[in-house]
């Protein structure tokens, strides 16, 4: 069993250029979830997904989309990106969309925007 | 609104020695609280969660915790540090929702 898989595990890109960044699971879960990693800030979520079909904005969603086609994937799209976009990205997923379910993370993404 | 203060951003410790990491949170209702340990490039992992019953929580490798409602903390623990514990560790809280907020991290270092 994989868990989640991320994609890819690093990219450099120019300040303007759209970046697709892929998470798939194979575990069945419900909810997902897409966060990025900043030295000193800790994890802050970007947006999440209870359920394939639905999405919601999380803490910090400005520049950031995504779609939940299917339980398994979930995709996060900068559209332009810019520098201050530069950070880990990390997927997770959790069986049921609840306060006390565990989330699952993915190895994580490591995004440079120059 | 929830929010989780981490007291020091980096912990030192011997090998053999005790682990202590500071968690304090602010919440407006009883907070559901975890630890997830990150080793190096890698992903969280849970380490172990306080949702209701006995506030003393034991986790994997050999951590655990104890919720205190009156001091609003969930400080984790570790008798013996071992060079494995190397790693960032993040407390988080959950309210009514499923969205976790999480602590700025910190990183513990074992001198052999």
């Amino acid at each position: 069993i994989a868990g989640i898989t991320q994609a890819p595990t690093s990219q450099i890109l120019a300040a303007g250029r759209r970046m697709t960044l892929r998470c798939t699971q194979d575990m069945r879960h419900n909810a997902m979830y897409w966060y990025r990693q900043d030295l000193g800030l800790g994890l802050r979520l970007i947006h999440y997904s209870n359920t394939a079909g639905t999405t919601g904005k999380g803490e910090v969603p400005d520049g950031y989309s995504v779609s939940r086609a299917n339980t398994d994937d979930f995709p996060l799209t900068l559209a332009s990106a810019v520098p201050s976009q530069t950070s880990v990205y990390f997927c997770a997923s959790s069986d049921l969309p609840g306060p006390t379910d565990t989330q699952y993370f993915g190895p994580g993404t490591r995004l440079t925007v120059l | 609104a929830q929010s989780v203060t981490q007291l020091g951003s980096h912990v030192s410790v011997s090998e053999g020695a005790l682990v202590l990491l500071r968690c304090n949170y602010s919440s407006s209702v009883p907070p559901y609280l975890f630890w997830y340990v990150q080793y190096p490039n890698q992903g969280l992992q849970l380490l172990l969660k306080y949702t209701t019953g006995a506030t003393l929580v034991k986790g994997i490798n050999g951590f655990e915790a104890e919720f205190k409602k009156s001091e609003t903390s969930f400080h984790l623990t570790k008798p013996s540090a071992h060079m494995s514990d190397a790693a960032e560790y993040f407390c988080a809280v959950s309210e009514d929702d499923y969205k976790l907020s999480f602590g700025a991290g910190t990183t513990v270092t074992v001198r052999a």
